[in-house]
């Protein structure tokens, strides 16, 4: 079945910089791409998706990035600021599922210190 | 705006008792997900269902069951509750349609002492 690698586990970034999460995914027939953001306390939230049809998806300071042929997947977040620190966790589908079924990867704890 | 409910924020239970942790979406959603999230783990796939009675294993299904006996409602049940069931249990759904992803619950503290 379908694996998902997140790294790193944890990342600090001093505010204003970039922050750069990377995973890789191990069947090339995934085809949806979601990352969510967890905040200390609350739930996991969408914050960005990407088919496999596109190359890179940008909404503001966070943007996913999608390599078909290294099947890895990105998400860059520029201009960090303190409300950005969080656990933010990629997915990918599973091939062949008809329910939406989704592989987590373990997880990054980003902190972004002032 | 609150679409996915998880009834208990915490649990403390014993040892050997049988707890129910239910679910409920107010989205008319066809699929529902349970996840436990533990650290360095990530999340991890228990139970889901796609539709009212429906119910497919996940990976890890051992412990635990499920019941949907309306769309909106999804229950976990921990048959016989064990320390090593102690962990964060998030409830998803999403609709049967398309690729989207999931709404999550706020998820639901247990302890098993």
């Amino acid at each position: 079945g379908e694996n998902v690698e997140q790294h790193p586990s944890t990342l600090s970034v001093q505010e204003g910089d970039s922050a750069v999460i990377k995973c890789t995914y191990s069947d090339s027939a995934s085809n949806y791409f979601p990352w969510y953001k967890q905040e200390l306390g609350k739930r996991p939230q969408l914050i960005i998706d990407i088919r496999s049809n596109v190359g890179e998806k940008k909404d503001q300071r966070i943007a996913v990035t999608l390599n078909k042929t290294a099947k890895h997947f990105s998400l860059h977040i520029t201009e960090t600021q303190p409300e950005d620190s969080a656990v933010y966790f990629c997915a990918a589908s599973i091939p062949g599922d008809s329910w939406g079924k989704l592989q987590f990867g373990a997880g990054t704890q980003v902190v972004v210190t002032p | 705006d609150v679409k996915v409910t998880q009834s208990s924020r915490y649990l403390v239970k014993r040892t050997g008792e049988k707890v129910f942790l239910e679910c409920v979406q107010d989205m008319d959603h066809e699929n529902m997900f349970w996840y436990r999230q533990d650290p360095g783990l990530g999340l991890r796939l228990i139970y889901f269902s796609y539709d009212v009675k429906m119910k497919e294993k996940g990976d890890i299904p051992e412990g635990y069951s499920v019941s949907r006996e309306k769309k909106e409602r999804f229950s976990l049940i921990l048959e016989s509750a064990s320390t090593n069931q102690t962990s964060m249990y998030l409830c998803a759904s999403r609709t049967g349609q398309g690729v989207i992803g999931y709404t999550f619950g706020s998820g639901t503290r247990l302890t098993v002492v």
